[in-house]
């Protein structure tokens, strides 16, 4: 079975400033996708990036970007110049084709002070 | 504005109602599901749907019913629930998995109160 860990419940960060929100998965299979989702108190879960197992090169997005290492089944979501709008709760996710099923962790709740 | 539309946003239901929620998805996907969402809980997958057909149960009790009348729709049925049933409910839609890749779109969900 796949497993998605978030180890933090909670993080804070300055406007303008960086954060990393971690994530670990368990998997035996080579072939799959993750996921970072955004939840934002009007509890529209949305997503933010998008990465392929297959794929080497980080997945960027704007002020949104992650640091994917297969090896050791680490998926952490680096948001930078952080905004007022990026308060949300935020959940890994991890997917693979011939499972059809999204599996999430637990979420880490950011809140970024002005 | 999403292409996943969940009716009502909020419920509030007696431990012997009936009620309904409704998805409705805008995004010609095949694949629909629902999941719970309970205070301090990881997302729990409750029932998928491929192509009208439910392909996962995931050990759901019997007082929440799926039905799924075409690929655009999916309602939840409920009766006779309990207070720890209280949680927001979220619908999602995706591509078929047989597809690469098989990202989810997510409605606004309902938030449900047993009383």
């Amino acid at each position: 079975a796949q497993t998605v860990t978030q180890s933090q419940p909670e993080m804070s960060v300055q406007e303008a400033e960086t954060v990393t929100l971690s994530c670990t998965y368990d998997t035996s299979e080579n072939n799959y996708y993750l996921f970072w989702y955004k939840q934002p108190p009007s509890r529209q879960m949305i997503l933010v990036i998008r990465q392929e197992a297959y794929k080497q090169q980080n997945a960027t997005e704007n002020r949104f970007s992650v640091n994917f290492q297969k090896a050791a089944k680490s998926f952490s979501l680096k948001i930078s110049d952080s905004q007022l709008g990026d308060t949300a709760m935020y959940f890994c996710a991890f997917n693979m084709p011939s499972y059809g099923k999204l599996t999430f962790g637990q979420g880490t709740i950011l809140t970024v002070h002005p | 504005e999403t292409g996943v539309t969940q009716t009502p946003r909020h419920l509030v239901m007696g431990m012997t109602n009936k009620k309904s929620l409704k998805c409705e998805q805008h995004l010609g996907h095949n694949a629909m599901y629902w999941y719970k969402q309970s205070a301090k809980k990881p997302l729990e997958l409750m029932f998928v749907y491929n192509f009208k057909e439910q392909t996962e149960n995931n050990s759901v009790p019997s007082r929440f019913s799926p039905e799924c009348p075409n690929s655009s729709h999916l309602f939840l049925h409920l009766h006779t629930l309990q207070p720890e049933d209280s949680a927001l409910y979220l619908c999602a839609s995706s591509q078929d998995w047989g597809r690469r890749m098989v990202e989810a779109f997510f409605g606004q969900g309902t938030r449900l109160t047993v009383v």
